[in-house]
């Protein structure tokens, strides 16, 4: 728990280019990193995640790095369509009692 | 499978009124986790409830509390409301605490 910064807060690319967006946290004890997208009026859904004993996960277009030194993760999205539009939040649960502690969002906007 | 659905979907309260929510989880699931989620604050844990005892708390007032029955679904509660609590309230649930969390598509409260 206790604090997850996130940046950036709003991301235009063009279509068919890679997106990044990174997240920093701040508990040594965070041992799991999902990473939610939330389209407009919906429910957050999970898209991937890492545990702290991975560096790195990939799931077709979409990879998660984990630096548990640096305390940053980041999400990185290849070949980006018009329906990654969307609000992306990272998250991590800690060692601490206080559930999930998001990120602020990062509006992922694809240019066609 | 059914996912988790939460009721009602809309609602809106007046100030110094209560109001309960409801989530019915994923069958087997049973954590439920609960989240506030304002476009200032983001998304904020409220608390998460595991075969009936609430095992975590987030940093709200007392006025918010919740409870889980033997069947897993869980009801929060809100009394004297306040302006301020108007916000989508979202209710995930997951087999454990490290595990995926699945969200409900929320229930909307608006406090006039």
């Amino acid at each position: 728990g206790e604090n997850v910064e996130q940046h950036p807060s709003t991301l235009s690319v063009q279509e068919g280019d890679s997106a990044v967006i990174k997240c920093t946290y701040s508990d040594s004890a965070s041992n799991y990193f999902p990473w939610y997208k939330q389209e407009l009026g919906k429910r957050p859904q999970l898209i991937i995640d890492i545990r702290s004993n991975v560096g790195e996960k990939k799931d077709q277009r979409i990879a998660v790095t984990l630096n548990k030194t640096a305390k940053h993760f980041s999400l990185h999205i290849t070949e980006t369509q018009p329906e990654d539009s969307a609000v992306y939040f990272c998250a991590e649960l800690g060692g601490g009692a206080d559930g999930l502690t998001f990120g602020k969002g990062t509006h992922l906007i694809i240019q066609p | 499978k059914a996912g988790v659905t939460q009721t009602p979907r809309y609602l809106i309260k007046t100030r110094g009124q209560q109001v309960t929510l409801s989530c019915s989880p994923i069958s087997g699931h049973r954590s439920v986790s609960w989240y506030q989620q304002t476009p200032g604050q983001g998304l904020q844990f409220l608390f998460e409830y595991f075969s009936e005892t609430q095992r975590n708390k987030g940093n709200f007032p007392g006025r918010f509390s919740g409870r889980q029955f033997s069947n897993s679904r869980s009801e929060m509660n809100v009394s004297t409301l306040e302006l301020g609590d108007s916000a989508l309230y979202l209710c995930a649930s997951s087999f454990g605490w490290e595990t995926e969390a699945f969200f409900g598509q929320g229930t909307r409260l608006t406090v006039v």
